[in-house]
């Protein structure tokens, strides 16, 4: 089966750049979607489609897919942005998610 | 502004049936080329995706629940269900029901609800 592999943690600093990575097998070949999920919230779609931002999501959140690796970026990180990652992808009509990356803030 | 909101039990034997509903407002079920999705999280783990029902009918499922979940639509009742048999312990999670549209990942999501398994 198709896996998505995240780090467990990313540490920065506020005010630093964080970037969060997911790998698998030629995943630029298709669409990648991020999520923020906060203690006890459910989780919140922060990018679409590699690149895109819902309404109301930051512009210091930015994506970018290319050959095996998605990357979520948030500029000027702000403490209100430690939560866990998860990106999410499909095989064969199956979605499949990260494990997950737990952003510190610090 | 489209919402969902789980409900039903959240407390089921080991064996028996897991049955939730997820009831949309703010819009209609039937309006557009949404799925409507199922999607779970045991305490502390990542997310797994269950499976999905289009405004057509037609269903996807994850084949790692071996067949064991049904998703369904009532558009009378601005819902949609899920039923996963033969429960065991591995399946208590808290289960969100989520809108998805083709690549446009999946918003806006449902509160979720913790559905434990025991007896």
């Amino acid at each position: 089966s198709y896996e998505l592999n995240q780090p467990p943690s990313v540490s920065v600093s506020p005010g630093q750049t964080a970037t969060i990575t997911c790998s698998g097998d030629k995943l630029g070949s298709q669409y990648v979607c991020w999520y923020q999920q906060k203690p006890g919230q459910s989780p919140l779609l922060v990018i679409y489609q590699d690149i895109k931002r819902p309404s109301g999501i930051p512009e210091r959140f930015s994506g970018s897919n290319s050959g095996n690796t998605a990357t979520l970026t948030i500029s000027g990180t702000q403490p209100v942005d430690e939560a866990d990652y998860f990106c999410q992808a499909w095989d064969s009509n199956t979605a499949v998610f990260g494990g997950g990356t737990k952003l510190t803030v610090l | 502004q489209v919402q969902l909101q789980e409900s039903g039990p959240g407390l089921v034997k080991p064996s028996q049936t897991l049955s939730l509903t997820c009831t949309v407002s703010g819009g209609s079920i039937n309006s557009g080329s949404y799925a409507w999705t199922w999607i779970r999280q045991p305490a502390g783990k990542g997310l797994e995706w269950i499976g999905r029902v289009y405004t057509s009918g037609s269903t996807t499922y994850n084949p790692s629940l071996k067949s064991r979940a049904t998703i369904s639509l009532d558009t009378s009742k601005n819902q949609f269900s899920l039923e996963v048999t033969s429960v065991t312990a591995a399946d208590t999670a808290v289960y969100y029901c989520v809108r998805s549209f083709v690549s446009r990942g999946f918003d806006p999501w449902g509160q979720g609800t913790l559905v434990t398994v025991s007896s």
